[in-house]
């Protein structure tokens, strides 16, 4: 079965954690995008990558890191110095030619 | 920049009713236009797409025109089910430049349908 997937669909984080969100795909494209969405909101873009091994930062970078070791995965970790990190988190791959991007079911990250 | 507007939800309908949601865009080039629909709780879901003016995007009943001369990519339906109940987001990639592939997205639309 083809796609995107999202682990956990469901995390909880104490202030002052770092926490990492898992991104993988099996369509084989290059492209791999991570947004975020706040209740009743657009989505906004964090990071997004290419290739293997070179990510650029999005609109709202400040506070999150990622790492593209492999085409398959493209990790995303909310640090402690994100601000209000409370939001639903969505991961992205990209077809080439079309540029359609092709979304996972998302994480729902919950400060407590 | 590139960026996407959208009609202000929330859009509230009795099944079986006409559907529009206006979305027009300004970005240079020529880019590819999407419409995205979301379900509670979870991920986006492509619903159709344009690459060119003049094209028309499909898929389920809902239909979208690339119209290049007023910068616009509507989605239509003519008879809307509860099961469409969704927020629809409307995107375009960009063409050049720094924007090169990457989506704007407009701030979504909340649609409703009772039976």
């Amino acid at each position: 079965d083809g796609g995107i997937t999202q682990s956990p669909k469901y995390l909880f984080r104490k202030e002052g954690q770092n926490v990492t969100l898992s991104c993988e795909q099996n369509l084989n494209h290059d492209a791999m995008y991570w947004y975020r969405q706040d209740p009743g909101q657009g989505l906004r873009l964090i990071y997004y990558s290419q290739i293997v091994n070179d990510f650029q930062k999005g609109d709202i970078a400040e506070g999150y890191s990622v790492s593209r070791e492999k085409k398959e995965s493209f990790p995303l970790t909310v640090t402690s110095a994100q601000k209000n990190p409370t939001a639903f988190y969505l991961c992205a791959a990209q077809e080439p030619i079309t540029d359609t991007q092709y979304f996972g079911p998302g994480t729902r990250l919950t400060v407590l | 920049g590139d960026s996407v507007t959208q009609m202000e939800g929330p859009v509230t309908l009795s099944e079986e009713a006409c559907l529009t949601i206006n979305c027009t865009y300004t970005a240079t080039g020529y880019p590819s236009l999407f419409w995205y629909v979301q379900y509670p709780g979870e991920g986006l879901q492509l619903l159709l797409k344009a690459t060119k003016a003049d094209d028309k995007g499909s898929n389920k009943g809902f239909e979208a025109t690339y119209r290049k001369e007023t910068t616009s990519f509507h989605l239509e339906k003519g008879s809307v089910q509860v099961s469409d109940s969704a927020v629809y987001f409307c995107a375009l990639s960009g063409y050049g430049g720094t924007s090169y592939g990457k989506l704007t997205f407009g701030q979504g639309t909340i649609l409703t349908v009772h039976p």
